[in-house]
């Protein structure tokens, strides 16, 4: 099956831009999709990319796709205190339509003043 | 953009009492809907997928007759946890997708169950 891999912390420092990576290993993989976490929260989706586009570009947040490297990662920019939280990646195979998402463990963004 | 609420948000109950949690697709028809467990520090897991008027499809591991699924609407499924332990203490949230948009799955906020 599916493994997607994330590393766990990421610290930055405030107005600094963050870089949140993530791999996969299923090159059927179709839709990749970024979500957010706050503390005892649920699940915000923050963004998605389709499995061919390169590159997609949303305000402050800039998603790139290596599909040969079966590399996505997630670049937000001008990274404020309220962008602290775990940061799941989360891949959608094409197995069919009905398929749940296999997320990554998610990477908690520290951000220091 | 959507919204999908579950009910009720945290639960207390005792071992080896049943647990109901809700999740409703609050603007859209959702003809599937799914259901993951989210452990402390951990990533999500998808336990089963919820098509409404069918069975649902259980993960390999998960036990059916322990999670009980029932999507019986095209805006309504509960997860039933029977006979809960300790050991099922964990943070429950479904997704719903819409009809229209095959590949978007919208999130509810989690139930918190804790099994005393």
């Amino acid at each position: 099956g599916e493994d997607v891999e994330q590393s766990l912390f990421l610290s930055v420092r405030e107005g600094d831009s963050s870089v949140i990576n993530c791999t996969y290993t299923d090159s059927s993989s179709t839709y990749l999709y970024w979500y957010k976490q706050e503390p005892g929260a649920g699940l915000q989706l923050l963004t998605y990319i389709f499995s061919n586009m390169d590159m997609k570009q949303d305000q402050r947040l800039t998603v790139l796709l290596n599909k040969k490297d079966k590399h996505l990662s997630l670049r937000i920019a001008d990274t404020q205190t309220g962008d602290s939280a775990i940061y799941f990646c989360a891949v959608l195979n094409s197995g069919g339509g009905a398929d749940g998402l296999t997320f990554g463990k998610g990477t908690h963004l520290i951000i220091q003043p | 953009g959507a919204v999908v609420s579950q009910h009720p948000s945290w639960v207390i109950c005792k071992s080896g009492t049943s647990v109901k949690i809700e999740c409703r697709s609050l603007d859209f028809q959702a003809t599937t809907m799914f259901w993951y467990r989210q452990f402390p520090k951990q990533s999500l897991m998808l336990m089963a997928t919820s098509n409404e008027g069918s069975k649902a499809t259980y993960e390999q591991g998960v036990e059916k007759d322990k999670f009980l699924i029932n999507h019986a609407s095209l805006t309504l499924s509960t997860l039933t946890v029977t006979s809960a332990h300790p050991e099922d203490s964990s943070f429950y949230i479904c997704s719903a997708r819409s009809v229209g948009v095959l590949n978007e799955q919208f999130f509810g906020p989690g139930t918190r169950l804790t099994v005393l």
